[in-house]
């Protein structure tokens, strides 16, 4: 079975610019979860979406958005770009949106010029 | 105010010398405690999940055990391929799935 995927693998946008990244889950698994890795530090959780409805949000500025589709993929889109936000998104998949293990996806390594 | 905290942020083991990372927490409520493999540049790994003190997990050279403050990751006789950092995560009461995370622990094991 494939695992969670991410695109793109890879970003470089410059200050002010917004970008969209995108996450599929396992299959089966309806829950998704959004975090930003930054170099030599924890995940720090952004957005957890349920059924397309969002069931959690992390301490992160309005610039951070996020939806889940019907087919329980999901957008993480920041506008806005600042230097700080340069990182490693990581999205996570679980079964549901209560006390089951994440499974994470390879990230997407965001570069702000 | 709820902590998640590893120790020691780095750790150098020649092969086959046998050791513990620490993961000790503050968090009200827990409902789980995630223990994740991440080697550079890629996704964590998982390993393990733990929900009550007193349980033990395994799996081949890694053990993990929880306490009521804090869970260890035991690794007996690592290899050159078990070089990576290793994440604790929680999960609280009332906050759904959200993962909290440690800042890792670095393991570099020396043929």
């Amino acid at each position: 079975d494939a695992g969670v995927t991410q695109s793109p693998t890879h970003l470089i946008k410059t200050r002010g610019q917004h970008v969209t990244l995108r996450c599929s889950p396992i299959s089966g698994h309806k829950s998704v979860s959004w975090y930003q890795q930054v170099l030599g530090q924890g995940p720090q959780f952004i957005f957890q979406y349920y059924e397309k409805e969002e069931r959690g949000r992390g301490n992160f500025p309005d610039r951070f958005s996020a939806r889940q589709f019907p087919n329980y993929s999901s957008e993480l889109n920041v506008n806005a770009l600042l230097l700080g936000d340069s990182a490693l998104y990581l999205c996570a998949s679980s079964i549901s949106d209560r006390r089951d293990t994440q499974y994470f996806g390879p990230g997407t390594r965001l570069t702000v010029l | 105010e709820d902590q998640v905290t590893q120790s020691p942020e780095a750790l150098r083991l020649q092969e086959g010398e046998s050791s513990s990372l620490n993961c000790s927490y503050t968090v009200s409520g827990l409902r789980g405690l995630f223990w994740y493999r991440q080697d550079p540049g890629k996704g964590p790994e998982f390993l393990f999940t733990l929900y009550s003190a007193g349980e033990e997990k395994e799996k081949e050279r890694l053990k993990a055990t929880l306490t009521k403050k804090e869970s260890f990751l035991h690794i007996t006789a690592p290899k050159p391929e078990d070089s990576a950092t290793y994440l604790c995560a929680v999960r609280k009461e009332n906050t759904g799935n959200q993962f909290y995370f440690g800042t890792g622990t670095s393991l570099t094991v020396i043929p």
